[in-house]
């Protein structure tokens, strides 16, 4: 079953630096998104890309984050200045008509 | 504002037992209703998602149920199993391409 790539599975920051977390969605979906969810709390929509853009951004996904699709399998999200708050799980989905979610990147900033 | 709720909480049944978890929506918009499994330190995973122009939809042992006029939809995991605990999530959303927003989850334990 075609599956969302998600790498690194886990990134150690220091506050202040910028990460780049990386997926791979699947092969001919049209529609990318990045979610996260603090430790314990739900999962929270960041931002959706369609046609080389950003579709819609929620209030999270203010001026330090930024997403890209650098070629035609990777999909970004950069983060450029990390704070403690960001420390969450980071989830990448791609969709056709239903989503499918990759396994994630923990983001630990310290 | 909310568009998602979920209840409850958290949710210990034992093996065998019909744990029912329940959403209720906001925006009458909202097409596409899936539930989510998430074990510890993975990635939410579609169980099922139904539509509004049906009221129910089964597929294993989980049964979605979904009424319109109340914008309200459920889980129903006949048979439970110690495998089947986990966190479910319910989401909704337009379709494809717009964000979906998730409730807050229920976390099950099924005790063997």
């Amino acid at each position: 079953e075609p599956e969302v790539t998600q790498t690194p599975s886990h990134q150690v920051t220091q506050m202040g630096q910028e990460v780049i977390l990386r997926c791979v969605p699947i092969s001919n979906h049209l529609y990318f998104y990045w979610y996260r969810q603090i430790l314990g709390q739900k999962v929270e929509f960041l931002v959706s890309f369609y046609n080389n853009e950003i579709s819609e951004k929620s209030e999270i996904f203010d001026d330090q984050f930024s997403v890209e699709r650098p070629d035609g399998s990777n999909f970004t999200l950069k983060i450029r200045s990390t704070k403690l708050e960001d420390s969450a799980m980071y989830f990448c989905a791609s969709s056709d008509y239903g989503y499918t979610f990759g396994s994630g990147t923990r983001l630990t900033v310290v | 504002q909310q568009q998602v709720k979920q209840s409850p909480q958290s949710l210990i049944v034992q093996k065998g037992g019909i744990p029912i978890i329940n959403c209720a929506y906001e925006n009458t918009a909202f097409d596409y209703f899936p539930w989510y499994q998430q074990f510890p330190g993975k990635g939410p995973a579609l169980l099922i998602a139904i539509r509004p122009d049906v009221s129910e939809k089964k597929e294993g042992r989980f049964t979605i149920s979904f009424n319109k006029s109340a914008k309200q939809f459920s889980l129903h995991i006949m048979d439970s199993q110690p495998g089947d605990s986990a966190t479910y999530f319910c989401a909704a959303g337009p379709g494809t391409g717009n964000q979906f927003y998730f409730g807050t989850g229920t976390s099950l334990t099924v005790i063997p």
